[in-house]
């Protein structure tokens, strides 16, 4: 399967500490994307990083591709309350050709 | 449009009846996808439109569902002969190039309940 297995399922950690999430997955791909979700409804896209890219930063926001280990994580740094959301990778490339989401964080940021 | 605009929000249904959903994507934006949302689940892809034509419909789980698009801009998601399976979030995106290349903004979603 293409999807994207993301690690924890669920995170809850305090305002000001940093949070990672991973996400694995097993084909290739062109680029990979991080979504946030809030509530259950619209998906709101957060960053793009393409499969000749190592690191990109947005705000607090970091994030890796290791192409060799099938791998990303997201690194919210410095988290706020209003961090608190699931976040989704997204893949794309590979054999079906569309953008496939995978299973989710839900991250919780107590204050 | 600013943002990616879904109708209606919510929608309960009954068994065996069709229902209508509908997507206003962001002008200018070529490309169009429908996802299913189960509870606490993750994305399910249903359609992609490139323009008013459909080159992936892989993801249309039945007979049931069809989708069209119009004009190069509003799509409508029919599902006939509603099924309590198909009670979820449905989410339209766009695009302004074509699927994957870049990211995609998101309606708020149909919240779809059947009775």
């Amino acid at each position: 399967s293409q999807q994207g297995e993301e690690d924890p399922q669920a995170l809850s950690i305090q305002e000001g500490e940093n949070a990672t999430m991973n996400c694995s997955y097993k084909t290739s791909i062109n680029n990979l994307q991080w979504y946030r979700q809030n509530s259950g409804r619209g998906l709101v896209h957060l960053i793009l990083i393409r499969s000749n890219e190592r690191e990109k930063h947005s705000g607090r926001l970091r994030v890796t591709l290791d192409t060799s280990k099938k791998s990303s994580s997201l690194l919210i740094t410095a988290s706020r309350a209003a961090d608190t959301a699931s976040y989704f990778c997204a893949l794309y490339g590979g054999a079906t050709n569309k953008l496939i989401f995978g299973t989710g964080t839900l991250l919780a940021v107590q204050p | 449009g600013a943002g990616v605009s879904q109708s209606p929000s919510n929608k309960v249904t009954e068994k065996g009846k069709d229902v209508e959903l509908r997507c206003d994507p962001i002008s200018g934006h070529t490309a169009l996808y429908w996802y299913r949302q189960s509870l606490g689940q993750g994305l399910e892809f249903l359609i992609y439109f490139q323009g008013n034509s459909a080159p992936d419909k892989s993801g249309l789980p039945s007979d049931r569902f069809s989708a069209e698009r119009t004009g190069g801009s509003v799509s409508t998601l029919t599902i006939q002969r509603t099924q309590q399976e198909d009670s979820a979030v449905y989410l339209c995106a766009s695009s302004s190039l074509r699927q994957g290349v870049n990211g995609y903004t998101f309606g708020s979603g149909t919240r779809l309940t059947v009775v």
